[in-house]
């Protein structure tokens, strides 16, 4: 089965600085998405950043970025600018190319330090 | 409009009572899902429902049983409802290949 490991419990950031959030994960797969979801203290699951196996280049959505290294099968999520709204829990997530199966990371907990 | 939408927010019941969590979606997917958020942020999947065919089902107990009347639509019931119950539940879609999953907003079942 595969599974998602997120190693950072918990991570702190001073506003206005960079942070990475580390995601590696377990799979026999070459065809597979990998997504970053934000869970703020409103408890709604948010997508922030998805990133499909096949294309070589790394995804963005404006401050947020990731380093896709497929080979390490390592998925780390940076967030650039942090700001007091980015503080959340995030969950690294993995999904085969074909099934619905979802399989999420333990979560890590983010704080924003003014 | 709202992608997903899941009633109640929030439950607050007695153990040994039945209960059950509406989810609808609107997106057109054709799988819905039930997952569980523990005190400590977990996510676990419980069901999730493809075509109205149950394709997942991790290890759940027999008190908890989903019901899709249509592909919109999955519900979750619960019998006789214990303390380890309460939890947020949340309900998702997506639609097989290239998508992410669409949550609801969670419902915060808390059994006393």
């Amino acid at each position: 089965a595969q599974t998602v490991t997120q190693s950072q419990p918990e991570m702190s950031v001073q506003e206005a600085e960079t942070v990475t959030l580390s995601c590696t994960y377990d799979t026999s797969e070459s065809d597979y998405y990998l997504f970053w979801y934000k869970q703020p203290p409103s408890r709604q699951m948010i997508l922030v950043i998805r990133q499909e196996a096949y294309k070589q280049q790394n995804a963005t959505e404006n401050r947020f970025s990731v380093n896709f290294q497929k080979a390490a099968k390592s998925f780390s999520l940076k967030i650039s600018d942090s700001q007091l709204g980015d503080a959340a829990m995030y969950f690294c997530a993995y999904k085969r190319n074909t099934g619905n199966q979802f399989y999420f990371g333990t979560g890590t907990s983010l704080t924003v330090i003014p | 409009d709202t992608a997903v939408s899941q009633t109640p927010k929030y439950l607050v019941t007695q153990m040994g009572n039945d209960k059950s969590i509406k989810c609808e979606q609107n997106l057109g997917h054709d799988t819905m899902y039930w997952y569980k958020q523990d005190s400590k942020k977990f996510l676990k999947i419980m069901f999730s429902y493809n075509n109205k065919e149950l394709i997942i089902n991790e290890t759940v107990p027999n008190r908890f049983s989903p019901k899709s009347p249509d592909k919109a639509h999955l519900n979750l019931h619960i019998n006789s409802l214990e303390l380890g119950d309460s939890a947020v539940y949340f309900c998702a879609s997506s639609q097989e290949s290239r998508t992410e999953a669409f949550f609801g907003q969670g419902t915060r079942l808390t059994v006393v």
